[in-house]
């Protein structure tokens, strides 16, 4: 079965500093995508990054960055210079890279981030 | 700002009644996902449609269903509210395994 494990219910980081957030996955598929979204409280899920199994290169996009290890089934975000807008909901997602149609995403549990001034 | 626009934003219904939720989509995306997300937890998938019809369901019981328009906008229906059922349904457009997909902002349902 597939699945997602996001290990930290909660992080605090000071403004301007940089933050791991850890994740997990499981699954038997050779070939897969992981997303990182955002939640603000205003609920809406905004993607963050994304990375193919296939990829070598680590994905990076603007302050994030993925720190992809396959072999160890992990798909971290950096996040680096946090600033106060970054506080939210951060959720790690999976999705089979080869179910045709398909756009089903598993996802974790979630880690709460909060941005200290 | 993903295009994706979710109604009503907030909704209380009682136990045993019926409820609508809808989604409409400016990107023109064939496929259409739903999730329920309850309080403290992940997204749970439960179900897709594409061109119309769904080709993928998650483990949610039948009084959940759903429509796609030919425009691509939808619904989802669920009957028989149960307490249990109150949480956060959001909706999204497009994804898949090498794009990223687009949510609404969703309808948060409580069911008293």
């Amino acid at each position: 079965a597939q699945k997602i494990t996001q290990t930290q219910p909660g992080m605090f980081v000071q403004e301007k500093e940089a933050v791991t957030l850890d994740c997990t996955y499981d699954t038997s598929d050779q070939s897969y995508g992981l997303f990182w979204y955002k939640q603000p409280s205003s609920g809406e899920m905004i993607f963050l990054i994304y990375q193919g199994s296939y990829d070598e290169q680590n994905a990076t996009e603007g302050r994030y960055s993925l720190n992809f290890q396959k072999a160890r089934k992990s798909a971290n975000l950096v996040i680096s210079a946090s600033q106060l807008g970054d506080s939210a909901m951060y959720f790690c997602a999976m999705s089979p890279l080869n179910a045709g149609n398909n756009r089903k995403l598993i996802w974790g549990l979630g880690t709460s981030l909060a941005v200290n001034p | 700002e993903t295009g994706v626009t979710q109604s009503p934003t907030h909704l209380i219904k009682t136990r045993g009644q019926q409820v609508t939720l809808r989604c409409s989509s400016q990107s023109g995306h064939n496929t259409v996902s739903w999730y329920q997300q309850a309080l403290g937890q992940g997204p749970q998938f439960i179900f897709q449609y594409y061109r119309e019809e769904e080709n993928g369901r998650g483990n949610f019981p039948p009084r959940f269903s759903g429509l796609q328009f030919p425009n691509y906008s939808s619904e989802l229906n669920v009957n028989a509210l149960e307490l249990d059922d109150s949480a956060l349904y959001l909706c999204a457009t497009g994804g898949g395994a090498n794009t990223e997909a687009f949510f609404g902002q969703g309808t948060r349902l409580t069911v008293v």
